[in-house]
């Protein structure tokens, strides 16, 4: 079973705009990871955030966690036309590793 | 990070056949694997954890007697869909946990399996 939801499902922007990617779970977690697919492609990890973090950036992906919300967000700063995929968080509890519904991301040149 | 491979890349098979799909693992021992069906436009779904020697832990709902796991060896486990239909048609991705490092996993490219 999926671990929890995403918004949006789906999300237009522009080139140059931000993208906000929302990410909620369930149960407790070790850590939660964000992946990108392109469209019938392999998994590309791009962070991992521990349980103990709050907030962690990598070039123009800023993560943040709440956990007593059950929640985290993916900001795409400068968002590029490259950056069009579909988006998961997966949340990983020490046994396996579950995956939310993911969001799809269309950046328009 | 790890290499994880699956093979076929694709595959197309008639209703009624069995199709086995390969992971492998490339630069460690694993013993433990994931296997993750993904329908289109869909996230990805756990299906079973497969442990090296022993059977597999599967989701509910998932028939482990259509999915047949066989984690044989160290470095490779295999999804065997019994009696395909097209409604198995999908995207099966594989990942290996990295032994000692709960927080690390690698996944394969992924199979699509089209069932005519």
């Amino acid at each position: 079973s999926q671990q929890g939801e995403e918004d949006p499902q789906a999300l237009s922007i522009q080139e140059g705009e931000n993208a906000t990617m929302n990410c909620s779970y369930k149960t407790s977690i070790n850590n939660l990871q964000w992946y990108r697919q392109n469209s019938g492609r392999g998994l590309v990890h791009l962070i991992l955030i521990r349980s103990n973090e709050r907030e962690k950036h990598s070039g123009r992906l800023r993560v943040t966690l709440d956990t007593s919300k059950k929640s985290s967000s993916l900001l795409i700063t400068a968002s590029r036309a490259a950056d069009t995929a579909s988006y998961f968080c997966a949340t990983d509890d020490r046994i396996d590793m579950r995956f939310g519904a993911g969001t799809r991301l269309t950046v328009k040149p | 990070g790890a290499v994880v491979s699956q093979h076929p890349s694709w595959v197309i098979c008639k209703s009624g056949t069995s199709v086995k799909i390969e992971c492998r693992s490339l630069d460690f021992q694993a013993t433990t694997m994931f296997w993750y069906r993904q329908f289109p436009k869909q996230s990805l779904m756990l299906m079973a954890t497969s442990n090296e020697g022993s059977k597999a832990t599967y989701e509910q709902g998932v028939e482990k007697d259509k999915f047949l796991i066989n984690h044989a060896s160290l470095t490779l486990s295999t999804l065997t869909v019994t009696s395909a239909h097209p409604e198995d048609s999908s995207f099966y991705i594989c990942s290996v946990k990295v032994p000692g490092q709960s927080h690390e996993q690698y996944f394969g490219p992924g199979t699509r399996l089209t069932v005519t």
